[in-house]
């Protein structure tokens, strides 16, 4: 069964204080992966589309990458405008959903 | 302007009522999706259509149906709204592509009492 875990749950962190989300994924086949940010109350916004192991994406102070079995959002020297859940999602080959993680929620203090 | 709008964005009924949530977009992707989302539980989808002709049940669809009215309309209802469907309802909508990158509208609170 395709599954996607996503941890921490919650992450305080200071900001300037960099750190790594992890998205932990099994599926049969990986279509592709996906990254969206959503603030509280509101729906989520794309970010990044990984495909396959080794790949690595930026956007600001965002960088996913990628593996076999897992994604890393690594976010750099954070701003409280970073705070928001962060959500992964996976696409395999043979279906044409997407599996969405629980999400982590991110707050960045000043 | 938004390119997926989604109306109304809170809603609060009685347990029984029929309700409907409306979905529009600008995107011209012929792929449109209908998700809840509760705390802890994160993003399920309920219904999903590939064209005006093409409507597919999702992991949740027990209590809703949906309406593909336009390649760029898709509405979604609750025949008899209960309390546990009180959540968020998101629409998306997706091209075809190398993947299905879905792109989501702001998101309905609705509120069943």
């Amino acid at each position: 069964e395709d599954q996607v875990t996503q941890s921490p749950e919650a992450l305080r962190l200071q900001e300037g204080e960099s750190s790594s989300l992890n998205c932990s994924y099994t599926v049969s086949g990986l279509r592709g992966l996906f990254w969206y940010r959503q603030d509280p109350g509101k729906g989520p916004e794309f970010l990044f589309t990984l495909y396959s192991a080794g790949e690595e994406k930026e956007k600001e102070r965002l960088k996913a990458t990628l593996t076999k079995k897992e994604s890393f959002l690594h976010i750099t020297a954070p701003k409280p405008e970073d705070s928001a859940t962060y959500l992964c999602a996976v696409q395999a080959y043979n279906t044409d959903k997407l599996i969405f993680g629980t999400g982590t929620r991110l707050q960045v203090f000043p | 302007d938004a390119d997926v709008t989604q109306t109304p964005r809170n809603r609060i009924t009685k347990t029984g009522k029929r309700i409907m949530l409306e979905c529009s977009q600008t995107k011209g992707h012929d792929r449109m999706y209908w998700y809840r989302q509760d705390p802890g539980l994160g993003l399920r989808l309920i219904y999903y259509s590939f064209d005006v002709k093409d409507i597919n049940k999702g992991e949740i669809s027990d209590g809703y149906s949906v309406s593909r009215q336009a390649q760029a309309k898709f509405s979604l209802s609750l025949e008899s709204a209960i309390p546990n469907q009180t959540a968020l309802y998101f629409c998306a909508t997706s091209d075809r592509g190398r993947t299905d990158t879905q792109y989501f509208g702001p998101g309905t609170r609705l509120t069943v009492l």
